[in-house]
């Protein structure tokens, strides 16, 4: 009964590979998102999706792909690791509704590049 | 630039004692206001939300926070904590019809039996 599920949970990769995470909701919302945390564990939105059209995209490296299938997935690809992309990362989904919204959070993904 | 302030980064308590953590942003316009948990090794978890209406919110846990507009704040409470309080909170800020969380940079409360 998962509502926000990521894969991989953990990832220790190599500088300049190319890595995939993916995320999945069973809430029937119709947003997801991408949220970075960093090793002082401030958290930052990187991207957001509304029923696959991206909505929100916050300066982040063009290494730094979404790919939204449908509604109920998006995926987050890495090209070209660098050591500053290690972190946490936590997909999160939301229903859209005027005035704002509740987002759920994913268990993270720990990235780590060597 | 929209932001928000934790300005407790650490807190360590003895069970039963009180706890308020703080919580300032910076956004002139409507806001939606929420507090998310940590617990250690897992997700982020809503204690609780203000969105309009009653500027005192009570959420999961028996806590509890304050919205006051005219100070830009919404502060964290629990009258008594337990030792399973333990964790990082981090409060947001949703500007009014957008979907963009900002979070500020987290508390990170221990209690101690």
């Amino acid at each position: 009964d998962t509502a926000v599920s990521q894969t991989p949970k953990y990832l220790v990769t190599q500088m300049g590979n190319d890595k995939s995470i993916k995320c999945e909701q069973n809430l029937g919302h119709d947003t997801m998102y991408w949220y970075k945390q960093d090793s002082k564990k401030f958290l930052k939105i990187m991207f957001s999706y509304n029923n696959k059209e991206l909505i929100i995209n916050e300066t982040v490296p063009n290494r730094f792909s979404p790919k939204s299938p449908d509604k109920a997935h998006l995926n987050l690809h890495i090209n070209s690791l660098e050591l500053g992309d290690s972190a946490v990362y936590f997909c999160a989904s939301s229903q859209m509704r005027a005035g704002g919204n509740e987002q759920y959070f994913g268990p993270g993904t720990r990235l780590t590049v060597t | 630039a929209q932001s928000v302030s934790q300005h407790n980064h650490h807190v360590i308590l003895s069970e039963a004692a009180s706890l308020e953590l703080g919580c300032n942003y910076s956004y002139g316009g409507t806001v939606n206001l929420f507090w998310y948990v940590q617990y250690p090794g897992q997700h982020l978890q809503l204690l609780l939300k203000y969105f309009s209406g009653d500027p005192l919110v009570k959420g999961i846990k028996g806590f509890e926070a304050e919205f006051i507009k005219s100070k830009f704040s919404f502060n964290l409470r629990k009258p008594s904590v337990q030792w399973s309080d333990t964790a990082e909170y981090f409060c947001a800020v949703m500007p009014y019809n957008t979907d963009k969380l900002i979070f500020g940079t987290g508390t990170r409360l221990q209690v101690f039996p």
